[in-house]
């Protein structure tokens, strides 16, 4: 198996603009997590997914942000419009179920908000 | 939710066994003691988890203490590969509303040296 995909890889761009960060999950599970990764704040769970339906969305910062999941083997996590203080390592991790005992976690997407 | 508290950082050498201490005093008895590691420019990795029996697998060893309160993952022989930063995470997994809330706290960074 391939593992959690993220795309982009790095993403640079500035602010005011829409970012769109991808993932595709580990096929066969059904839970599906954003986290974003700063200095700061170190990982916070932004929303999560079971059965392609958001459970829990409370750790999202703003109206920027939304995500969707279509079908079971897409994610996006879209920003709108975007910010310097959004500059972080954003992740997407999969797991069997809500409740299973790992979370396998993408290499992550590198975003730069000039 | 319970918190865990480590140290900020520890250094080992290679090939040298390694222990790293988490303090879990709030644990309720439905949690899991559930370790990740993030290595360099990654994302987070699980390690191992265990809920009051000690547990092996080819990566490290979980060792609990037997009022629960403290736990401490063994690495065997630590190599250059293993540097990274180790989250020791509780995770209540009968309860699906906020099992999935895998909430990472600061973490111990390991430091391997030659």
């Amino acid at each position: 198996d391939a593992g959690v995909i993220q795309s982009p890889r790095h993403e640079v761009t500035e602010m005011g603009q829409e970012v769109t960060l991808r993932c595709k999950p580990i096929s066969g599970h059904n839970s599906l997590f954003w986290y974003r990764q700063t200095m700061m704040r170190g990982l916070e769970l932004l929303i999560y997914f079971n059965n392609n339906v958001p459970i829990d969305d409370s750790g999202m910062p703003e109206d920027r942000f939304s995500a969707k999941m279509p079908n079971a083997s897409f994610s996006t996590l879209k920003i709108q419009p975007s910010e310097p203080r959004d500059s972080a390592v954003y992740f997407c991790a999969s797991s069997f179920r809500v409740a299973g005992e790992k979370l396998f976690f993408g290499s992550g997407t590198q975003l730069s908000v000039l | 939710d319970a918190k865990t508290t480590q140290p900020n950082s520890m250094e080992s050498n290679e090939e040298e066994p390694v222990h790293l201490p988490c303090n879990h005093s709030t644990i309720s008895g439905t949690d899991y003691i559930h370790w990740y590691r993030q290595l360099p420019s990654q994302g987070p990795e699980y390690v191992i988890h265990g809920l009051t029996s000690n547990v092996n697998n080819r990566m490290a060893s979980l060792a609990i203490a037997e009022d629960r309160k403290s736990s401490t993952l063994i690495l065997h022989r630590a190599t250059l590969r293993d540097a990274a930063v180790y989250y020791c995470i509780l995770r209540d997994l009968r309860n699906t509303g906020t099992a999935s809330k895998l909430t990472f706290g600061t973490g111990t960074r390991l430091q391997v040296t030659l």
